[in-house]
């Protein structure tokens, strides 16, 4: 089984519904990483997450790590088309600075 | 800030045909790049680590003399696809972390679209 699962595999949602995707892992994180992707071409950075239970917001964007730090949730607040593309989590599992494991992602769509 | 240029974005060669792919760094130095493999709807797969001076350290299953990387400086790093075949053809990304700072996100170039034709 993959070691960092993330969900739903797709997501299609009318512009200005809120939305939140998840990003599971089958062990402890050290830290989590989201990043936003356009077919084809390379991954923007959007937020890391080091700290059980911390949270980070970036426009309408926010990002959840858990106490267990083994699952993360992303939640986009009033979508806009601009939201759309595929969303990856990064895991780091040994330290600050170890390679990351990245999950499938989750493409979404916005419907104007 | 925290820019990565990957260069070229699309390549269409013939089988055979070696081809070379740089990933630089255009703000920040790097001691350390990655190298992965996209396939369509698929998960990056990490390739290699690219460490400045020294050697690159491969995953499991990669094959070192098919994919030649050399990081000789702390802005580039490069990856040769040697005598490339069809099932060579996919999407390339290269990641870089400033030396600088530790636990930093990792920032990508915007991939290169390698066909083998």
């Amino acid at each position: 089984s993959q070691e960092l699962e993330q969900s739903p595999q797709s997501l299609i949602v009318q512009e200005g519904k809120n939305l939140t995707i998840n990003c599971t892992s089958s062990k402890t994180l050290y830290g989590l990483y989201w990043y936003k992707q356009k077919y084809g071409e390379g991954l923007i950075f959007l937020m890391m997450l080091q700290k059980g239970g911390e949270e980070k917001s970036h426009e309408k964007i926010t990002a959840k790590l858990d106490e267990k730090k083994q699952q993360s949730s992303l939640h986009i607040t009033a979508s806009q088309p601009s939201h759309a593309g595929i969303y990856l989590c990064g895991a780091a599992y040994t330290g600050a600075n170890s390679k990351l494991t990245f999950g499938k992602g989750i493409t979404l769509s916005v419907r104007p | 800030g925290a820019v990565v240029s990957q260069h070229p974005s699309r390549v269409i060669c013939k089988s055979g045909t070696s081809v070379k792919i740089e990933c630089r760094s255009l703000d920040f130095q790097a001691t350390t790049m990655f190298w992965y493999r996209q396939f369509p709807k698929q998960s990056l797969m990490l390739m290699a680590t690219s460490n400045e001076g020294s050697k690159a350290t491969y995953e499991q299953g990669v094959e070192k003399d098919k994919f030649l990387i050399n990081h000789a400086s702390l802005t580039l790093s490069t990856l040769t696809v040697t005598s490339a075949h069809p099932e060579d053809s996919s999407f390339y990304i290269c990641s870089a972390r400033d030396k600088g700072l530790s636990g930093q996100p990792q920032h990508f170039g915007d991939g290169t679209r390698l066909s083998i034709l």
